[in-house]
């Protein structure tokens, strides 16, 4: 069964500190891997998207690094600011489906 | 705006009601998605549609009914449903079926059966 759990489910931080979300998933044969954020009420944004040939992928303040083979993926935020506050998900690809995990609950405090 | 509507954004309905969530996409794709996204659990999926036939069913109960008469619309038709369906209802959509395409998703119909 293809599981994913992320770490830790919530984290409450003060603005201007650097963090890491991690997300781990059972089965490895994945074809990409997305995180996305999810803002209270609201569907989700796509943040970036890593194919299962990469090993990181930037944007701006984010950068998610992937490593297949163990299942693992982690994504950094510099620097985070109170709109960052959201919920964070991690979702392997494999096949026609995105598989997600519960998410990381982030609040970043001014 | 993601270019991903979907209508209502709320909804309350009974157990013997029947009703429709309504999903429209602007950008052109051409595959189509329902999730669920109960509280306290990851976000499931529902129905894949791929230029408007349906290539996944993720063993979803048959008192949801998935229908896409074209690449733009999906509809979810409810009825019978239970008090445990309550949930966000989310719809997205990607270039293409296949893998490396970024899903887009709607904002979600909040769904509540008394």
């Amino acid at each position: 069964k293809q599981e994913v759990t992320q770490i830790p489910a919530a984290l409450s931080v003060p603005e201007g500190e650097n963090l890491v979300l991690n997300c781990s998933f059972t089965d490895s044969a994945i074809y990409n891997l997305q995180w996305f954020r999810q803002d209270p009420g609201k569907g989700l944004t796509s943040l970036l998207l890593i194919q299962s040939s990469q090993r990181e992928q930037t944007s701006g303040r984010l950068n998610a690094s992937l490593d297949k083979s163990s299942g693992r993926s982690t994504l950094y935020i510099a620097a985070s600011q109170p709109g960052d506050s959201a919920t964070y998900l991690c979702a392997p690809e494999y096949g026609n489906k995105l598989v997600f995990g519960a998410g990381t609950i982030l609040r970043v405090k001014s | 705006e993601t270019g991903v509507t979907q209508t209502p954004r709320h909804l309350v309905m009974g157990m013997t009601n029947k009703k429709s969530l309504k999903c429209e996409q602007h950008l052109g794709h051409n595959a189509m998605y329902w999730y669920k996204q109960s509280a306290k659990k990851p976000l499931e999926l529902m129905f894949v549609y791929s230029l408007e036939e349906r290539v996944e069913n993720n063993s979803v109960p048959s008192r949801f009914s998935p229908e896409c008469p074209n690449s733009s619309h999906l509809f979810l038709h409810l009825h019978t449903l239970q008090p445990e369906d309550s949930a966000l209802y989310l719809c997205a959509s990607s270039q293409q079926l296949l893998a490396k395409n970024i899903q887009y998703f709607g904002a979600g119909t909040r769904l509540s059966v008394l």
